[in-house]
């Protein structure tokens, strides 16, 4: 079993619908959760990162941890064109600076 | 502000072939660290170092040597090119807020 599981959808949606992507783990050490967003033929970069359990908002994204039940989510509002990318789940111990990243999930917003 | 600079961008070797990928920042990042991206595996951790001098193996060590003689750079070796190292692969560095992590651009690599 893989330390960190995502589904690698492809997952496609509609101008202006909302994107819900999640992560489930195994590691109850992680501390840090992140999600990265990849275009293609691009190296991944930070979109939200997260410490321990709560929500965090920025613009059009949310990102969710639940440490009680090791679930990670990801939610994008108003999906634009542009969101269409892959995107990463990471997650690392309190004292680690190794990232352990999830499949990742392929997105595709249709115009 | 370059960021993260890996070359080459594509390359094609043959088995048994040797080569080093070279990672270059210009960040001041102590944290330098090697990836691997394969369909349905998402990224795996080769080999990482938090300093000059220092470095340590990851999740998929084997068949691949790092060194890291300076702050700046961080290359990655094949000593001996093997199908199953095709892959796209990822250098990246942080400072010591290690929740961000800055990557490259890739290099793809194909072994024949």
């Amino acid at each position: 079993q893989k330390e960190v599981e995502q589904d690698p959808g492809p997952l496609s949606v509609p101008e202006g619908a909302i994107v819900s992507l999640n992560c489930t783990y195994s590691n109850s050490a992680f501390q840090y959760f992140m999600w990265y967003r990849q275009y293609s033929r691009k190296g991944p970069e930070l979109l939200m990162y997260t410490y321990s359990s709560g929500n965090k908002e920025d613009g059009r994204f949310t990102a969710q941890v639940d440490k009680s039940s090791k679930y990670i989510s990801l939610f994008i509002r108003d999906s634009q064109p542009s969101d269409s990318a892959t995107y990463l789940c990471a997650m690392s111990p309190s004292n680690d600076y190794k990232l352990s990243f999830g499949a990742g999930t392929t997105v595709t917003v249709r115009a | 502000n370059a960021g993260v600079t890996q070359t080459p961008k594509f390359q094609v070797l043959k088995t048994g072939q040797s080569m080093t990928l070279q990672c270059a920042q210009d960040m001041n990042h102590e944290y330098m660290s090697w990836y691997r991206q394969d369909p349905g595996m998402g990224l795996r951790l080769i080999h990482y170092s938090v300093g000059a001098g220092i470095t340590d193996q990851g999740e998929v060590p084997n068949g691949y040597n790092v060194s890291r003689s300076t702050t700046e750079d961080f290359p990655l070796r094949l000593l001996s090119a093997a199908p199953s190292q095709t892959s796209v692969y990822f250098c990246a560095s942080s400072d010591t807020d290690y929740t961000e992590a800055f990557f490259g651009q890739g290099t793809r690599l194909t072994v024949v």
